[in-house]
């Protein structure tokens, strides 16, 4: 069974800092990976999706990175905002029953300290 | 950019109740999926539809759910009898190539 484990579960860090949110997954059996934004009582905003022929995907000061293999992915935010604070889901699309639906970690809430 | 609409964006409804949760997927995708989101816990799948019918249901899915794409533009989760542990947020998501795209949600509360 597909698991998705996201560390940290909360991380704090003052504006500026370039930072690094991890996710692990069990089943390397993926068809991609997506990378979601979700603000407090919102829905859920894309990131990032890597293909699972892709070692990464880049979009602005975000950099998203996928080793199958080792069942990892890591997000990498570059010169943190205030406005970046947020809840971080990684979520596999997992090659296996019907359809391939999405299997989400539990997140990594962000605080960025101005 | 095209968007998946939900509505209500809350709804309140009394143990036992039948509710409707609404969403518009985006016109050209073809798969849709219903997850649900209790506070505080992960995303979970709750259904996938395609080509007009279930193509998978988790065991959440029970016989209290059910779901309908009726006029080819509305795609929507019926909860029969609402307990109180339906309470959650509930996301519609429709999928092309290039990922999901997720609407804003539909936050329910049983009481």
């Amino acid at each position: 069974k597909q698991e998705v484990t996201q560390i940290p579960a909360a991380l704090s860090v003052p504006e500026g800092e370039n930072l690094v949110l991890n996710c692990s997954f069990t089943d390397s059996a993926i068809y991609n990976l997506q990378w979601f934004r979700q603000d407090p009582g919102k829905g859920l905003t894309s990131l990032l999706l890597i293909q699972s022929s892709q070692r990464e995907q880049t979009s602005g000061r975000l950099n998203a990175s996928l080793d199958k293999s080792s069942g990892r992915s890591t997000l990498y935010i570059a010169a943190s905002q205030p406005g970046d604070s947020a809840t971080y889901l990684c979520a596999v699309n997992h090659l296996g029953g019907a359809t391939n639906k999405l299997i989400f970690g539990t997140g990594t809430l962000l605080a960025v300290q101005p | 950019e095209p968007e998946v609409t939900q509505t209500p964006s809350h709804q309140v409804t009394q143990m036992g109740q039948e509710v409707i949760l609404r969403c518009v997927p985006i016109s050209n995708h073809l798969y849709f999926y219903w997850y649900r989101q209790i506070l505080g816990q992960k995303v979970e799948f709750l259904v996938s539809f395609y080509n007009n019918e279930i193509s998978e249901k988790s065991e959440i899915f029970d016989d209290q759910f059910s779901v309908e794409r009726p006029d080819g533009s509305n795609f929507t989760l019926k909860i029969r009898s609402t307990k109180l542990e339906d309470s959650a947020m509930y996301f519609c998501a429709s999928k092309a190539s290039y990922g999901y795209t997720f609407g804003s949600g539909t936050r329910l509360t049983v009481v």
